[in-house]
């Protein structure tokens, strides 16, 4: 497989669930982000990862941690969320944090929550 | 802080021309342009440097004005392939002059190309 792969490609959760959504790419990339776009919103970047370590936490609630267990992979784990987290949850990896090549982006996983 | 875009939404017939525009408040290392179609992911067009340049890309091209902190993306004899929604992505420059290394993204633009 080649570029970004997120799944699942939709979740629909309750509010006392929990889940786990997963970014893989095999592109050879050091650093990873999550991104949540919601409708008539630009994309918010959520948190940052560089050779597997945290970089960024953009303000992000508690009730989604990630997780970076190597550079192929990011996790979104989801707990306790709230409504209005209902989106679509973008992943993307760059070669490094120089962004000479652009993001390369998945094709995300659209969340609702009930 | 985020890049406003403008127009927010743009209908062409397929031949017609359209420009894009995308300002910051913040002095910028870079520009990014992204478009996504509907239920797909958004794919990267390209970057232009601090320093100004223009690039070009078949009958997409760009420019980026440093002083001004303005990107413009152009759209020559549209296609209906063009249709979708287009991002600038800004990068910031740091007290270094360096980059941030992350992307802050426009509210789009919504561009429809009919036959």
């Amino acid at each position: 497989e080649t570029g970004v792969t997120q799944t699942p490609r939709h979740l629909v959760m309750g509010m006392t669930n929990k889940k786990s959504l997963k970014c893989e790419q095999h592109l050879g990339h050091n650093a990873m982000y999550w991104y949540k776009q919601s409708a008539k919103k630009p994309l918010e970047l959520m948190f940052v990862y560089n050779f597997k370590e945290q970089t960024e936490n953009n303000s992000v609630p508690s009730r989604f941690s990630p997780e970076c267990p190597n550079s192929s992979h990011l996790f979104l784990h989801l707990h306790t969320l709230q409504p209005e987290d209902s989106a679509l949850y973008l992943c993307a990896s760059s070669q490094d944090r120089t962004l000479r090549w652009g993001y390369t982006f998945g094709s995300g996983t659209r969340l609702t929550v009930v | 802080q985020q890049p406003v875009q403008s127009p927010q939404a743009v209908i062409l017939r397929e031949g017609e021309d359209a420009v894009i525009n995308c300002s910051s408040s913040k002095a910028l290392y870079s520009v990014h342009w992204y478009r996504q179609k509907h239920g797909e992911a958004p794919v990267f067009l390209m970057i232009l440097l601090k320093g100004g340049e223009q690039k070009g890309h078949d009958k997409i091209s760009a420019s980026f004005n440093e002083k001004k902190q303005q990107s413009s993306l152009y759209l020559t004899a549209s296609q209906l392939s063009y249709s979708g929604t287009y991002f600038c992505g800004t990068e910031r420059v740091n007290a270094g002059g360096t980059s941030y290394g992350k992307l802050t993204f426009g509210q789009g633009t919504i561009l429809t190309v009919h036959p």
